[in-house]
């Protein structure tokens, strides 16, 4: 079955320091890779996506995330954590030939002044 | 978000009472999405639409209908509530072509008690 996996409940990080957030996915073939993140009573929004070229791909609110195919990852990474960086983190998958987006069960990122 | 509402954004019913969901969309995108979030569990997809009168079923359609007789409305019924179907619903659009994300609406809480 195609799935993708958030490792982490949450994640928590001191203002200043560089963070990662963990995805991981099993899908058949080259599918298209994103990140949502979504803050308190409020709907996901788009950070960035991999749909090829490139693995380092660069989106929102200096966040950029690293596509590694041979371990079938798609790691969120942001050089320098600010508090106002804490949410809800999802990694999504879209497979080949689909129209339907994969969701991993998200993380919560906590930045700690 | 722009271009995308849904209402209510809260409700509260009774087991045993039908309940209808609108998504209203104003940027005429062919793609449209109900997806619930629950957690531990991300979200799910629970149906879909490509057009007008051209829907299909996601991974957790049980207990759910959907209709979409205009491009900008998608509705989504629970013909009649159960407590497990006590969740945030999301909306998404999407426009045509392979590399574009999802917009999501601002979700409805719905509580059935």
């Amino acid at each position: 079955a195609q799935s993708v996996a958030q490792p982490e409940d949450q994640v928590n990080v001191a203002e200043g320091n560089p963070l990662t957030v963990k995805c991981t996915y099993s899908v058949s073939g080259n599918p298209y890779l994103f990140w949502y993140v979504q803050y308190p009573n409020r709907g996901l929004q788009f950070l960035l996506k991999y749909i090829t070229g490139d693995n380092l791909v660069k989106g929102s609110y200096g966040f950029e995330a690293e596509f590694n195919k041979s371990q079938t990852s798609f790691h969120l990474k942001k050089p320098s954590a600010l508090v106002s960086d804490s949410a809800l983190y999802f990694c999504a998958v879209r497979p080949p030939n689909t129209d339907k987006l994969i969701f991993g069960t998200g993380t919560r990122l906590q930045v700690f002044p | 978000d722009a271009g995308i509402t849904q209402s209510p954004r809260h409700k509260v019913t009774e087991t045993g009472t039908p309940v209808t969901l609108r998504c209203h969309q104003t940027e005429n995108h062919r793609y449209m999405y109900w997806y619930r979030q629950d957690p531990g569990h991300g979200l799910r997809l629970i149906h879909y639409s490509y057009g007008v009168k051209d829907t299909d079923k996601g991974e957790v359609s049980d207990g759910y209908s959907v209709s979409r007789s205009k491009t900008e409305d998608f509705l989504l019924t629970l013909e009649s509530a159960t407590s497990s179907q006590t969740s945030v619903y999301f909306c998404a659009i999407r426009p045509v072509g392979k590399g574009y994300g999802y917009t999501f609406g601002s979700g409805t809480r719905l509580t059935v008690v």
